[in-house]
């Protein structure tokens, strides 16, 4: 069975500063990965994914993870975050044919002025 | 018009009396997923369905049971309420083959005092 790891709880960070939000996961099958972002009171966006090719994968806000697969981890950066990047962000995994996606527990990023 | 639409948005109950969740999609997919989020836990699956015919418990069924209608149509239901079912509740749905990216509901907010 895959499981996700989000090592962060929350990220308090400056507005302009860089940030990341780490992600490891577990699975003995290859996997999809997944950002979804939450912003204050709304439903999961799905912010990017990786399916396959490239290990950087970006956003078009400006966000990107990068695969890694010898660590297991999609750690999710951005170099320079704007207030309206403050919500709630989980990282999720897919793998196997049948398997709903796992998620994360969440990580929740306050950008401060 | 949104793709996954979800009634009641909120809803408010005294513990014991039953109570049931409705969603519906128009994006033509097989697969559909009830999660719950509570701070602190993220998305926790309750129940999912991969076709008419098919219903698989999550990882925290207890308490619940599903309906699944049609192709777009999957409800939830409380037989009796407790108060830590309080919580905000999201339908999502998904194609049938990889990578299973899933569509999230704006989400229903039950309260059960």
């Amino acid at each position: 069975a895959q499981s996700v790891t989000q090592l962060d709880s929350q990220v308090p960070v400056f507005e302009e500063a860089p940030v990341e939000l780490r992600c490891n996961y577990s699975s003995s099958v290859s996997v999809y990965l997944f950002w979804y972002v939450q912003y204050p009171n709304q439903g999961l966006q799905l912010l990017l994914k990786y399916l396959s090719g490239s290990t950087l994968v970006e956003s078009i806000n400006g966000f990107e993870a990068e695969f890694n697969k010898s660590q297991t981890s999609f750690h999710l950066r951005k170099p320079s975050v704007h207030i309206s990047d403050t919500a709630e962000y989980f990282c999720a995994v897919s793998a196997g044919r049948d398997t709903p996606l796992v998620f994360g527990k969440g990580t929740r990023l306050s950008v401060i002025a | 018009d949104a793709d996954v639409t979800q009634t009641p948005r909120n809803r408010i109950t005294k513990t014991g009396k039953r109570i049931m969740l409705e969603c519906s999609q128009t994006k033509g997919h097989d697969r559909m997923y009830w999660y719950r989020q509570d701070p602190g836990l993220g998305l926790r699956l309750i129940y999912y369905s991969f076709d008419v015919k098919d219903i698989n418990k999550g990882e925290i069924s207890d308490g619940y049971s599903v309906s699944r209608q049609a192709q777009a149509k999957f409800s939830l239901s409380l037989e009796s309420a407790i108060p830590n079912q309080t919580a905000l509740y999201f339908c999502a749905t998904s194609g049938g083959g990889p990578p299973r990216e899933q569509f999230f509901g704006p989400g229903t907010r039950l309260t059960v005092l």
